[in-house]
């Protein structure tokens, strides 16, 4: 099925600098790529996603690319806030057509972000 | 808050038991997709139902079963518990079927098997 890779799994910046996270996929035919914040303890809260015919899309500090033909995709925040550390979670929607597996969304293993004050 | 409830909230219970966890989609939203999170497996995708049929199966063991009722309402049932079962179990829920469609989460249940 669908493998999801995502890096770094942990990730420090200061309080208004950038961080960004990246993540590969592996099945070619996938087509939706969607981003959750989870903080400790509450549910995976959807915060951005892009789907395969546009290569960018941002809200306010909070943006995503995608490269198709490389078969990644990153998140993007700026202007980083002590609200903003959380766990990202990327993900990949497997249709099931080439990879032979269930249709789902396959998630990769997650980032730590910490925003330092 | 996403507009999906869960419950119970916590759970906690003996090897060997069986348990029902309750999910209740956002008004409108047809699917219903359930999730395990563990800490060394990450979000984990077990069973999909829109409107009421099974849609899609992911790695659910057959000890899982889970339905969803003519009010779209959906339960997971977990049975003959093992300490491996201990995990926050999320529905997401979606207006439509497919990957077009964004998934919101619930709360999650969490579970302790002892």
């Amino acid at each position: 099925g669908e493998n999801v890779e995502q890096h770094p799994s942990t990730l420090s910046v200061q309080e208004g600098d950038s961080a960004v996270i990246k993540c590969t996929y592996s099945d070619s035919a996938s087509n939706y790529f969607p981003w959750y914040k989870q903080e400790l303890g509450k549910r995976p809260q959807l915060i951005i996603d892009i789907r395969s015919n546009v290569g960018e899309k941002k809200d306010q500090r909070i943006a995503v690319t995608l490269n198709k033909t490389a078969k990644h995709f990153s998140l993007h925040i700026t202007e980083t806030q002590p609200e903003d550390s959380a766990v990202y979670f990327c993900a990949a929607w497997d249709s099931g057509y080439t990879s032979g597996s269930a249709r789902q969304l396959t998630f990769g293993s997650g980032t730590q972000l910490t925003v330092l004050p | 808050d996403s507009g999906v409830t869960q419950t119970p909230k916590h759970l906690i219970t003996a090897t060997g038991q069986r348990v029902t966890l309750r999910c209740s989609p956002r008004s409108g939203d047809l699917s219903v997709y359930w999730y395990q999170q563990s800490l060394d497996q990450g979000l984990q995708f077990l069973i999909q139902y829109y409107n009421g049929e099974e849609r899609a199966k992911g790695n659910i063991l057959e000890r899982f079963s889970a339905q969803q009722f003519p009010d779209l309402h959906s339960e997971l049932n977990l049975s003959s518990l093992e300490l491996g079962d201990s995990a926050l179990y999320f529905c997401a829920s979606s207006v439509g079927d497919g990957g077009a469609y964004e998934q919101y989460f619930g709360p999650g249940t969490r579970l302790t098997v002892t």
